[in-house]
């Protein structure tokens, strides 16, 4: 069963500090994706990387950068915490073999910046 | 770009009803619908999806339909138990474009 991990559940950063989000995933996929959940906007996709050291911006990028230096790994970064960049933050991968393909979630990162 | 509304945010039913979500799509190119569901404190999972080529699909209690005219599709529950409680989240996507998702919508099941 593919594996999406994410290094932290809980985090909790103060104004203006760098922080970074991992995300590994186990089962070689090409395509891994940066989600933000805030409670009645769904879904927002912040950034995603179709290969290794590719990025594409989403619809909410604003505040934050990414890197992908292996393909196994996607890091989210925010470069100056602030606080309406607390929320919940997964990430998920999918194999790559077509554009639509079922995604595969991570457990999350509840982020509060205070 | 694709805009997804999703109706109701809310869904409250007895054990054994059927529950029907509601989703529209604004761009005429989606040909990729999926249904994920996120049990509380878990992470999403896709449940069923559907492609444009097909009008419905069902895969025992659930099923998709689709009405491309219209541009929307449905997610439909029968025989609702407790465990189907969650957050349930449409979504489209077409040609080389990512899964826009709808704001979700939270169905409870009571006993």
């Amino acid at each position: 069963d593919v594996k999406v991990t994410q290094s932290s559940r809980y985090l909790v950063k103060r104004t203006g500090e760098k922080v970074f989000l991992e995300c590994v995933q186990d089962m070689d996929h090409e395509n891994m994706f940066w989600y933000r959940q805030d409670p009645g906007l769904g879904l927002r996709l912040i950034y995603f990387s179709y290969d290794v050291k590719m990025k594409e911006k989403g619809d909410i990028p604003e505040g934050y950068s990414v890197s992908r230096e292996k393909k196994e790994r996607f890091s989210l970064i925010l470069e100056s915490a602030s606080t309406n960049q607390t929320s919940m933050y997964l990430c998920a991968s999918s194999l790559g073999q077509a554009v639509n393909e079922k995604l595969f979630f991570g457990s999350g990162t509840q982020l509060s910046v205070l | 770009g694709e805009n997804v509304e999703q109706h109701p945010s809310t869904l409250s039913v007895q054990e054994g009803d059927s529950a029907v979500i509601k989703c529209t799509y604004s761009d005429s190119a989606s040909n990729y619908f999926p249904w994920y569901k996120q049990e509380l404190g878990k992470r999403p999972q896709l449940i069923i999806d559907i492609r444009s080529n097909v009008g419905e699909k069902k895969d025992q209690r659930i099923a998709v339909t689709l009405n491309k005219t219209a541009k929307h599709f449905s997610l439909h529950i029968t025989e609702t138990q407790p465990e189907d409680s969650a957050v349930y989240f449409c979504a489209a996507s077409g040609g080389y474009s990512t899964l826009t998702f709808g704001k979700g919508t939270m169905l409870l099941v009571s006993p």
